[in-house]
């Protein structure tokens, strides 16, 4: 079926690097991919999405970018920091129209101080 | 503004009982969804709604799952019977409409089912 691939699972990183998650999808109609933060316990929290006619978007030490051609999106974090550490999930609105989302499984991103 | 607002947060029960979770969504939000959270993987979307009415619950296990959004507000989400493997956390989203793309969660209710 329709899905969403999302590597790596784990990412180690040293505060002030950055870090890179890469996403692929099945749906070449797919037209929105947001990327949602989740602390351990909490609710996921949007941090960054793009619409398919759009090739980069960043937001401070944030971005995304989508490669509608290769049906792959990534998210780079820049000057990375404790609090980065979280679960971090790719989604895509899959289908091109009124679809909930579909997510990754997930990197859990780790800041080593 | 207010949040997405779940209970219970937690819920313990045994296999074959019956659950029942409560969302509230953000005031004005049209669209609901009931995402499934198995422990270590992504969100599932179970249900989609547009006001009152499904948009889509193609992945509802509907011989045991059930849900409700009657006056397009409020939404209750039912298991009955429970299985083991509803273990999981259920988090209730909401969006302005089907076409605003921007998703708000609740905190979730977190089930065990023993």
């Amino acid at each position: 079926g329709e899905n969403v691939e999302q590597h790596p699972s784990t990412l180690s990183v040293q505060e002030g690097d950055s870090a890179v998650i890469k996403c692929t999808y099945s749906d070449s109609a797919s037209n929105y991919f947001p990327w949602y933060k989740q602390e351990l316990g909490k609710r996921p929290q949007l941090i960054i999405d793009i619409r398919s006619n759009v090739g980069e978007k960043k937001d401070q030490r944030i971005a995304v970018t989508l490669n509608k051609t290769a049906k792959h999106f990534s998210l780079h974090i820049t000057e990375t920091q404790p609090e980065d550490s979280a679960v971090y999930f790719c989604a895509a609105r899959l289908g091109g129209g009124a679809d909930g989302l579909t997510f990754g499984k997930g990197t859990h991103l780790i800041i080593q101080p | 503004e207010a949040g997405v607002a779940q209970s219970p947060r937690y819920k313990i029960i045994e296999k074959r009982q019956s659950v029942a979770f409560w969302c509230n969504p953000i005031s004005g939000h049209a669209t609901l969804y009931w995402y499934q959270q198995i422990l270590g993987q992504g969100p599932k979307l179970l249900i989609q709604f547009q006001n009152n009415g499904v948009v889509d619950d193609s992945q509802l296990p509907k011989d045991r799952f059930s849900a409700e959004r009657l006056k397009g507000v409020d939404s209750t989400l039912k298991i009955q019977p429970a299985k083991l493997e509803d273990s999981a956390v259920y988090l209730c989203a909401s969006s302005v409409g089907v076409y605003q793309e921007t998703q708000y969660f609740g905190p979730g209710t977190r089930l065990l089912v023993l």
